[in-house]
């Protein structure tokens, strides 16, 4: 079985430039999160999506992020515009649902982001 | 908001030596997960402990969760080279989980 795929791997943009990333979560996960990774921390959750309902975004910076996962798979992740603070890799994660109590969560490989 | 915090922040052994990296919350959980990232590579999950006073043993890993539930222990008999990576404890809160910053374990062989 496929597990999450993610794309592109790597990105290196200018500031103010925006960027969007991609994953496809693991076939059937109805819960798909989108976490950043900043050097030597944990993954820190971004949005989290229920289906194609996005149950908690608090701590999306709504100013200049935004996601959407249409018709409850794939999802996308764009930042615009860019700054150099959001260099940082951007995991993105799917587990059968978020509420039960056994819901190991999948990782993707991630998007290594590079704001010059 | 619920934080977690992990000590050490790095550890260095040899191989053959024993490892134990300490997970603790500001708040109770309601369980706690494990992941274990490779260097370049992304978390991965290892375990899942639920009740309170919990042991959970996987070949040389063994989990604890405190009796308050509010703390977690990693610990690895003698480690080996494979064991590289950084260990991730990982609350939870509502729906989400919370990460701890975690702990890079380096063994030297």
């Amino acid at each position: 079985e496929a597990g999450v795929v993610q794309s592109p791997r790597y990105k290196i943009i200018e500031k103010k430039q925006p960027v969007a990333f991609w994953c496809n979560p693991i076939s059937g996960h109805n819960t798909l999160y989108w976490y950043r990774q900043n050097l030597g921390q944990g993954p820190e959750l971004l949005i989290r999506y229920e289906n194609e309902e996005a149950v908690d975004d608090s701590q999306l910076p709504k100013d200049r992020f935004s996601a959407e996962r249409l018709k409850g798979v794939d999802s996308t992740l764009k930042i615009q515009p860019a700054e150099l603070g959001d260099s940082a890799v951007y995991l993105c994660a799917s587990s059968l649902r978020g509420a039960g109590a056994y819901n190991e969560q999948f990782f993707g490989p991630g998007t290594r982001l590079t704001v010059l | 908001g619920q934080q977690v915090m992990q000590i050490p922040q790095y550890q260095h052994v040899q191989e053959g030596e024993d490892f134990t990296t300490y997970c603790n919350s500001s708040t109770t959980l309601s369980n706690i997960q494990w992941y274990k990232q490779r260097p370049g590579g992304h978390p991965v999950f290892l375990i899942q402990l639920v009740k309170s006073g919990e042991v959970k043993k996987q070949k040389r890993l063994t989990f604890q969760f405190g009796e308050a539930k509010k703390n977690s222990s990693l610990h690895i008999t003698a480690t080996q080279t494979t064991d590289v990576g950084t260990y991730f404890c990982a609350g939870r809160e509502g729906g989400k989980l919370i990460f701890g910053q975690g702990t890079e374990l380096s063994v030297k062989p």
